[in-house]
């Protein structure tokens, strides 16, 4: 079965810091991955995603990109956090192509201090 | 563009008592809606999507074309059925997600 692991669970960084977060999907290959993220007071917000390798698209300008090194990992990233970055950020995937369910990670708890 | 309303931020009710989380969308083509879950402690999870016409956990939700919403509706709440709930929408053949702002629901005792 598939499943779906992102780390850290919870961070706390300084202001002009970097950020990783890592998500890795196992049990299937080549598919979409997402990444997501909820600031306080406000609803769910596409950051990027990527239907293969080297295929990232971002829907917002930010602060953060993002990389995928290998077919089943998504990292997101940044050079210097800002405290605006502080949220919720979801890891997400699903099959290949259109139409397909949605699964989420446990989600990672970034405070920027 | 897209968009997903759920007006309601915080909704609390009794237990035993009927539900409704309401979500409105904007979408000039024919959309994919889904809800999905987050319990306490719990990854966000699908809940159900207007496509599949199906009940689940006691829960249903018509998609209204003419009223472009798609609210969420129990008749009994139960206490496990606090959480926080999200609409989502998926224009047709797309693969991105575009959520509302969510609804924290609670149960009562």
């Amino acid at each position: 079965s598939q499943t779906i692991h992102q780390w850290p669970a919870t961070l706390v960084q300084p202001v002009g810091s970097p950020l990783s977060l890592e998500c890795t999907v196992e049990g299937t290959s080549n598919p979409n991955l997402y990444w997501y993220r909820q600031a306080a007071g406000r609803g769910l917000q596409l950051l990027f995603y990527s239907i293969g390798i080297d295929q990232i698209s971002s829907e917002v300008p930010q602060n953060l990109s993002a990389s995928r090194p290998q077919d089943r990992q998504f990292i997101l990233s940044s050079k210097k956090l800002l405290l605006s970055d502080s949220g919720f950020y979801l890891c997400a995937w699903s099959v290949s192509g259109s139409g397909n369910t949605i699964y989420f990670g446990e989600g990672s708890w970034l405070t920027v201090v | 563009a897209q968009r997903v309303t759920q007006p309601e931020k915080l909704l609390s009710v009794f237990k035993g008592a009927p539900v409704e989380l309401k979500c409105n969308y904007s979408y000039s083509g024919s959309p994919e809606l889904f809800w999905y879950v987050q319990y306490s402690r719990q990854r966000l999870q699908l809940l159900l999507r207007h496509i599949s016409r199906e009940s689940i956990k006691g829960f249903t939700a018509d998609l209204n074309k003419g009223e472009t919403s798609f609210h969420l509706k129990k008749p009994f709440a139960q206490e496990e059925d606090s959480a926080m709930y999200y609409c989502a929408l998926r224009e047709t053949s797309g693969s991105r997600l575009t959520f509302g702002e969510g609804t924290q629901l609670t149960v009562n005792p």
